[in-house]
């Protein structure tokens, strides 16, 4: 399985832009990265995912490194609702497509 | 109205006892997950089905049970509780089989085995 390392807390002002870092330096040409989140007693959300190119959506942005290796999640406008721990993930053939969570990074957006 | 729904959200129960877990999905999708987040809070998966046919069996003590009557519903039955089995378990649906990625999650089912 590819691996992926995410520092373990950050914090963020609320109103900024959260920039959320992943390494992935062992993911395979046919394997996405996909984020997802957990508010606190809460059920994961997924956010967003991409193979290659920077994605964008309504809640989030990601975007990859061009050898792969490493990508960020970018919150345009935190909000103290965002406070979650987040999760990266590769995800592809190489583990049968499950979608496997690490321990993700607890992120705290503070007023 | 909710989209992965599980119940009971909350069950407290003594070992040796048989439970189970009932979760329905609303969103017409085909594949349906259990996962299990113990108190290190790591989120693992357990099972799951596409179409009624179970498709991902991790390693999981044979006390689990797993019965999809149809595609909307997927519940787990529990024998014989264990201190250990003591965590919140997730329900969650997607269509597609395992080719997406996107996952619909419950909101959990706290299960405390005193």
């Amino acid at each position: 399985d590819a691996k992926t390392t995410q520092p373990p807390s950050m914090d963020c002002a609320e109103g900024r832009a959260a920039n959320l870092p992943c390494n992935h330096s062992t993911i395979s040409g046919n394997e996405y990265v996909y984020w997802y989140r957990q508010i606190h007693s809460q059920g994961p959300q997924y956010i967003i995912h991409g193979l290659k190119n920077n994605e964008t959506n309504e809640m989030a942005s990601l975007i990859i490194t061009e050898d792969r290796k490493s990508s960020t999640l970018i919150l345009p406008h935190a909000t103290l609702r965002d406070t979650a721990v987040y999760y990266c993930i590769v995800r592809g053939r190489a583990n049968d497509y499950k979608l496997s969570f690490g321990a993700g990074t607890t992120v705290t957006v503070r007023a | 109205d909710t989209a992965v729904s599980q119940t009971p959200k909350y069950l407290v129960t003594q070992m040796g006892n048989d439970k189970s877990i009932k979760c329905e999905q609303n969103l017409g999708h085909d594949t349906m997950y259990w996962y299990k987040q113990d108190s290190k809070k790591f989120l693992k998966i357990m099972f799951s089905y596409n179409n009624k046919e179970l498709i991902i069996n991790e390693t999981v003590p044979n006390r689990f049970s797993p019965k999809s009557p149809d595609k909307a519903h997927l519940n787990l039955h529990i024998n014989s509780l264990e201190l250990g089995d003591s965590a919140v378990y997730f329900c969650a649906s997607s269509q597609g089989g395992l080719y997406t990625g996107e996952l619909f999650f419950g909101e959990g089912s706290r299960l405390t085995v005193l």
